[in-house]
This record gives C-alpha cells, sequence and structure tokens, in this order.
C-alpha cells in the first residue's frame, strides 16, 4: 500500500508569482484535503476534493485553487503569492466518510 | 465547532506512562474525539479515536469521562520517538468534515 506523497519537498517563489502543489492519494482514497501550516500553528483546512470537486473550504481566498484527477491525485495552486503565503502545505487523503485522514510529509514553500 | 483545550507542554521520562490531557467541554453528542500528533517535519498521524467508551489500539488508549467534557490520551510506554506535538479534534460522527487542529500539547519524551 503506498502512502501519500507530496512534490516537491521545499521551494522558494517571490512574492507575486504562481506556484503549483502536488499531491498522489493513498491508493483506494477518493477524496483529498489541503491544509496551510504556519511556523508554530497547528494545520489549516484549505479545502477538499471528491472525485473532481472541490467539496468544501475553509477561509481562504479564491486565489487558492486546487485540481483532483480521475486517479484521485490532487493540485493546489496559489496565485499572487504574499509573504504570508510561507508555510508547511500538507495534503491528506480518506475515503469520503472515512474517519482517518492520511497525511503527506508535506511541501515547505517559502516566499520571499 | 467544539473548542479545545490542551496543555501547550509536557516532559515525560522514557519508559513511563504519559498521560495528555484535554478539555472538550462543548462537544456535541454526534462528535467524537480524535488524537493526531506530529512528529517535527512530518505531516500529522492519526492515533485513535473515540465517541464515549474507552478505546485502546496498538499505539494507545483513550479514556473519555462519562460527561464527555474531556479526555486523556495515555501512551503506555513512551519511548523518544514519541516525542511529538499532539492534537485532540472533536470530529463529527459523519465523518466528512475537516479537521480542525488547534495548537496542541508539545510532549518531549526525555531519556
Amino acid at each position: 500500500e503506498t502512502g501519500v506523497t507530496q512534490s516537491p519537498t521545499h521551494l522558494i517563489k517571490t512574492r507575486g508569482q504562481q506556484v503549483t502543489l502536488r499531491c498522489s492519494s493513498q491508493s483506494g482514497h477518493n477524496t483529498v484535503s489541503w491544509y496551510q501550516q504556519a511556523l508554530g500553528q497547528g494545520p489549516q483546512f484549505i479545502f477538499q476534493y471528491y472525485r473532481e470537486e472541490e467539496n468544501g473550504r475553509g477561509n481562504f481566498p479564491p486565489r487558492f485553487s486546487g485540481l483532483q484527477f480521475p486517479n484521485y491525485s490532487s493540485e493546489l495552486n496559489v496565485n499572487a503569492l504574499e509573504l504570508d503565503d510561507s508555510a508547511l502545505y500538507l495534503c491528506a487523503s480518506s475515503h469520503l466518510h472515512g474517519y482517518e485522514q492520511y497525511f503527506g510529509p508535506g511541501t515547505r514553500l517559502t516566499v520571499t | 465547532d467544539a473548542k479545545t483545550t490542551q496543555p501547550t507542554s509536557m516532559d515525560c521520562a522514557e519508559g513511563r506512562a504519559a498521560n495528555l490531557p484535554c478539555n472538550h467541554s462543548t462537544i456535541s453528542g454526534n462528535e467524537y474525539v480524535y488524537w493526531y500528533r506530529q512528529i517535527h517535519s512530518q505531516g500529522p498521524q492519526y492515533i485513535i479515536h473515540g465517541l464515549k467508551n474507552n478505546e485502546t489500539n496498538e499505539m494507545a488508549s483513550l479514556i473519555i469521562t462519562e460527561d464527555r467534557k474531556s479526555s486523556t490520551l495515555i501512551l503506555p510506554h513512551a519511548t523518544l520517538r514519541d516525542t511529538a506535538v499532539y492534537y485532540c479534534i472533536p470530529l463529527s460522527i459523519s465523518g466528512n468534515t475537516p479537521l480542525v487542529f488547534g495548537k496542541g500539547t508539545r510532549l518531549s519524551v526525555i531519556a
């Protein structure tokens, strides 16, 4: 059973640029959730995707968008990067009504 | 969403039991209590969850008070690898709501 993987591990972007982060869900899981974790804080929910449709969203602006593909992998896109977007971005996969979410190792984004 | 209160940090000697408390006095009847932990530089990891009965698995035990206003996660024989931030999270029994993380408890297991 393959776990949740994320790429890249780290990246550095400049304010105003756009970034795409990728997540491969655990085998058999049809739901992917994305979280943002600022330094010293707990993860904050960005949005969830189920069968290629957004299925819930946290308090994040529209410049945070996502995609889910037929194989249930997912992308998180952030436009017009701001310094405060610097964080660890985590994705988690699960079954839609499952009780456990399985997290990937995260992508560390630094915006300068 | 139910609010939770956890100690900011705790220490535990290696080999001893670690008892991590959580207050969730506003939890509703249709919310489980979930526990996750996050080891430094890794994604959170599910530990255990329960509704009103005590639960045990290979990682930990969960004791929930009869009034469900608080719970305690017990790591029976803490090891250095248990050093992590532990999060207590009420979660709807529908299983389709996002995890709402607080600041958790930073557990340091000391040799």
